[in-house]
């Protein structure tokens, strides 16, 4: 089975600073490795998603990820983040069947003018 | 893009009611969706996955005749919640398999029970 650790359930931070969201997995297998967004009253949104090859994977909104297998983490990254980045952002692991999703538990992250 | 729709987005019922939500796929077909529980400060946990024309497979340790899913097409699953209790309240989300596209999620449903 396979679990995912967020450490940080709230992360404040001032706008055009750079965050890091921490993630870390468990599992006897290999895995996919997912992020995920849920804005205010929306659904969860794929953010970037790690399946294969280069382990440095980007989103089209600036965020990034890196897949450490020998410390078994994926954290999220952005350099400079904006009001709108405010969101709660989940960290997800998939087995190579996707069939089952395990979450984290969720950071929230509050970008302050 | 693609869109699953959850309905409704808040409930507050009276303990010992029961409860429909739905989730609906609207520009795809999903064969199989999956049922989300999220108690608050802590994991989305795997509920139950649902597959279209037959029976749901749920997770180890939650209640079948409790969580009732019906998956009778292909863009709808149905979670009712029966009998319903103040430690029901959560938060409830389902998501859709797109195959190689992924997975789609709803935007939840917050239950409270009274």
């Amino acid at each position: 089975a396979q679990s995912v650790t967020q450490l940080d359930s709230q992360v404040p931070v001032f706008e055009e600073a750079p965050v890091e969201l921490r993630c870390n997995y468990s599992s006897s297998v290999s895995v996919y490795l997912f992020w995920y967004v849920q804005y205010p009253n929306q659904g969860l949104q794929l953010l970037l998603k790690y399946l294969s090859g280069s382990t440095l994977v980007k989103s089209i909104n600036g965020f990034e990820a890196e897949f450490n297998k020998s410390q078994t983490s994926f954290h999220l990254r952005k350099p400079s983040v904006h009001i709108s980045d405010t969101a709660e952002y989940f960290c997800a692991v998939s087995g190579r069947d996707f069939n089952k999703f395990y979450f984290g538990s969720g950071t929230k992250l509050n970008v302050k003018p | 893009g693609a869109v699953v729709s959850q309905h409704p987005s808040r409930v507050i019922c009276k303990s010992g009611t029961s409860v429909k939500i739905e989730c609906r796929s609207l520009d795809f077909q999903a064969t199989t969706m999956f049922w989300y529980r999220q108690f608050p400060k802590q994991s989305l946990m795997l509920m139950a996955t649902s597959n279209e024309g037959s029976k749901a497979t749920y997770e180890q340790g939650v209640e079948k005749d409790k969580f009732l899913i019906n998956h009778a097409s292909l863009t709808l699953s149905t979670l009712t919640v029966t009998s319903a209790h103040p430690e029901d309240s959560s938060f409830y989300i389902c998501s859709a398999n797109r195959g190689l596209y992924g997975y789609t999620f709803g935007s939840g449903t917050r239950l409270t029970v009274v």
